[in-house]
């Protein structure tokens, strides 16, 4: 079975702050992905990489980084938090690229920010 | 980027009745259709896919169809049962962007 475990499942934090979010996979996947999801939008993609140190931006890039120094992680970092950043973020790894394949996700991370 | 439209937001049935969740997209280009799962508090688990060189797909008591002409794909579940329950997002796969739009999806109540 894939593995995708996310560091935090709940997080507070207070305006300003750095946050880290980390993902591991378990799958040797070379794709690994961060979604954000609220409540009658949807998931929307933050940012992808397809391999490690390469990343791309997905919709909603801005206010966020993120970091794969190695194949099985994948970091995503808000350099000073923001209200409007408080939301259910979601890792997921895949064998296939963009999301053109089963994706697997984590649990979940759920940020609040104050 | 691609405009996927899903409907209906809820969606409430009697145990043993079907349920059908219907998303529409716009770009043409689009070639990979996949359905996910998302009961409370757990992660969404694919259920469901579809790739644009089929027009039907069925597992058990899920099912997919592809309209590529109208540019629509539908969830068909027969037969729900209560762990049905489930929010169900649609996806799509733009070749262009390479990249995955999903849906706002569908919150699915069963009632016993």
């Amino acid at each position: 079975d894939v593995k995708v475990t996310q560091s935090s499942r709940y997080l507070v934090k207070r305006t300003g702050e750095k946050v880290f979010l980390e993902c591991v996979q378990d799958m040797d996947h070379e794709n690994m992905f961060w979604y954000r999801q609220d409540p009658g939008l949807g998931l929307r993609l933050i940012y992808f990489s397809y391999d490690v140190k390469m990343k791309e931006k997905g919709d909603i890039p801005e206010g966020y980084s993120v970091s794969r120094e190695k194949k099985e992680r994948f970091s995503l970092i808000l350099e000073s938090a923001s209200t409007n950043q408080t939301s259910m973020y979601l890792c997921a790894s895949s064998l296939y690229s963009g999301g053109n394949g089963e994706l697997f996700f984590g649990e979940g991370s759920r940020l609040t920010v104050l | 980027g691609e405009n996927v439209e899903q409907h209906p937001s809820t969606l409430s049935v009697q145990e043993g009745d079907s349920a059908v969740i219907k998303c529409t997209y716009s770009d043409s280009a689009s070639n990979y259709f996949p359905w996910y799962k998302q009961e409370l508090g757990k992660r969404p688990q694919l259920i469901i896919d579809i790739r644009s060189n089929v027009g039907e797909k069925k597992d058990q008591r899920i099912a997919v169809t592809l309209n590529k002409t109208a540019k629509h794909f539908s969830l068909h579940i027969t037969e729900t049962q209560p762990e049905d329950s489930a929010v169900y997002f649609c996806a799509v796969f733009l070749l262009g962007a390479n990249n995955l739009f999903f849906g706002t999806g569908t919150r699915l109540t069963v009632i016993p």
